[in-house]
């Protein structure tokens, strides 16, 4: 079943701008990650963060988790045309290597 | 290096024809995994393998097989196609860790439509 729920579905933002996406999940995790997707392409990942983690840093990306509230963020700062992808949230349990996907966040920047 | 590797990218199957989708990598990696992924579904795990000679079914493994003879590669095979498995199917392959997963890397994909 799906485990990662990320919202809004789909943003539409302009170059320059900040770009937010939450991610929301229902059992306990091991950790969550966050993958890009640009269209036609496979997915790439981004970052992980693991469950005692609160917040880590990529370049331009922000990560948070808050594991009482069972959800995550992702921050894309001073967003360009070329973040223009969708973006999955994924979690994976304690013990195995399986990741449970979400149904993806489109983002659009636009030039 | 090539990472994960997926053969073929585009494929046409008539309703009943049997095919094997290919996945290689070439980073050492136990664990590989199958996916596919359909408009407003998101991503569906569909077996996976934690090393060579092990593998499990996933979320959605009825009508595919697999097999792990090798650390490199992890063939899907499709027994009997059906227009509800026209997708786009993903291999990923990472690090196995006995506490957890660890980031996946992805190939390219293949498109499969059954008619």
């Amino acid at each position: 079943s799906q485990q990662g729920e990320e919202d809004p579905q789909a943003l539409s933002i302009q170059e320059g701008e900040n770009a937010t996406m939450n991610c929301s999940y229902k059992t306990s995790i091991n950790n969550l990650q966050w993958y890009r997707q640009n269209s036609g392409r496979g997915l790439v990942h981004l970052i992980l963060i693991r469950s005692n983690e609160r917040e880590k840093h990529s370049g331009r990306l922000r990560v948070t988790l808050d594991t009482s509230k069972k959800s995550s963020s992702l921050l894309i700062t001073a967003s360009r045309a070329a973040d223009t992808a969708s973006y999955f949230c994924a979690t994976g349990s304690y013990g195995n290597n399986r990741l449970a996907f979400g149904k993806g966040n489109q983002v659009v920047v636009i030039p | 290096n090539a990472g994960v590797t997926q053969t073929p990218k585009f494929q046409v199957l008539k309703t009943g024809q049997s095919m094997t989708l290919q996945c290689a990598q070439d980073m050492n990696h136990e664990y590989m995994s199958w996916y596919r992924q359909d408009p407003g579904m998101g991503l569906r795990l569909i077996h996976y393998s934690v090393g060579a000679g092990i593998t499990d079914q996933g979320e959605v493994p009825n009508g595919y097989n697999v097999s792990r003879s090798t650390t490199e590669d992890f063939p899907l095979r499709l027994l009997s196609a059906a227009p509800s498995q026209t997708s786009v199917y993903f291999c990923a392959s990472s690090y196995a860790g006995a506490e957890g997963s660890y980031g996946y890397t992805f190939g390219s994909g293949t498109r499969l439509t059954v008619v």
